[in-house]
């Protein structure tokens, strides 16, 4: 079965820590991609990152991170030196052969000042 | 570049009455198009996604429905509201591959 598992349900850090959000992902497919969004209080869901399962290359942007491991199954999230504007809901998803997205359930981050 | 619209942003109904929830697409031909919904404190539910005009997949039975009268129009459509379709109403959309980009939502208040 595909699935996406996001086993924290909520973190709180306070400001300037560095918080890793973990995703644990199923799939059958040799051929899958994997993403990050980000869901502040207004609502919008933001697009932060695509990974390709050929692609095991870590990937920095910013205070951002994302440390893809096949043999785990895992696609990890790390923010350093978090800031209270991170504070917000973050959802793993993988894709499917069909194009769709699987969705983990989200962990919500809070930043206390 | 492209954009996404959605409205309205806040809608409050008496059960019973009808839907209409509007998104539109600009800067882009051929997108896929979705619908999701998310409770309160919840996950993200796919509830309709097209692949072009007048194709329409749905993923829950409910008793909403959707249609794509145009590539980059897609409408989300009740005829009676129930307590339970309160949430927040997210439209997408994506190229022909797999990352999905968000309007900003329209929460919905069935009362």
């Amino acid at each position: 079965a595909q699935k996406v598992t996001q086993a924290q349900t909520e973190i709180s850090v306070v400001e300037k820590e560095d918080v890793t959000l973990d995703c644990v992902y199923e799939t059958r497919d040799t051929t899958y991609y994997l993403f990050w969004y980000k869901q502040p209080p207004s609502g919008e869901l933001v697009f932060l990152i695509r990974r390709n399962s050929f692609d095991e290359q870590n990937e920095i942007s910013g205070r951002y991170s994302w440390n893809f491991q096949k043999s785990t199954s895992s696609f990890n999230f790390t923010i350093t030196a978090s800031q209270v504007v991170d504070s917000a809901v973050y959802f793993c998803a993988l894709g499917d052969s069909n194009y769709q997205l699987i969705w983990g359930a989200g962990t919500k981050l809070i930043i206390k000042p | 570049s492209q954009t996404i619209h959605q409205w309205p942003a806040t809608l409050v109904q008496p059960v019973g009455s009808p839907l209409s929830l509007e998104c539109t697409v600009e800067g882009t031909s051929n997108p896929n198009l979705y619908w999701y919904r998310q409770a309160a404190g919840r996950g993200l539910q796919l509830l309709f996604y097209s692949v072009g005009i007048g194709q329409i997949s749905s993923e829950v039975p409910q008793n909403l429905s959707a249609s794509r009268p145009q590539d980059r129009q897609f409408i989300l459509s009740s005829k009676k509201l129930l307590l339970s379709d309160s949430g927040f109403y997210l439209c997408a959309w994506g190229p022909q591959g797999y990352e999905q980009y968000f309007g900003p939502g329209t929460r919905l208040t069935v009362t």
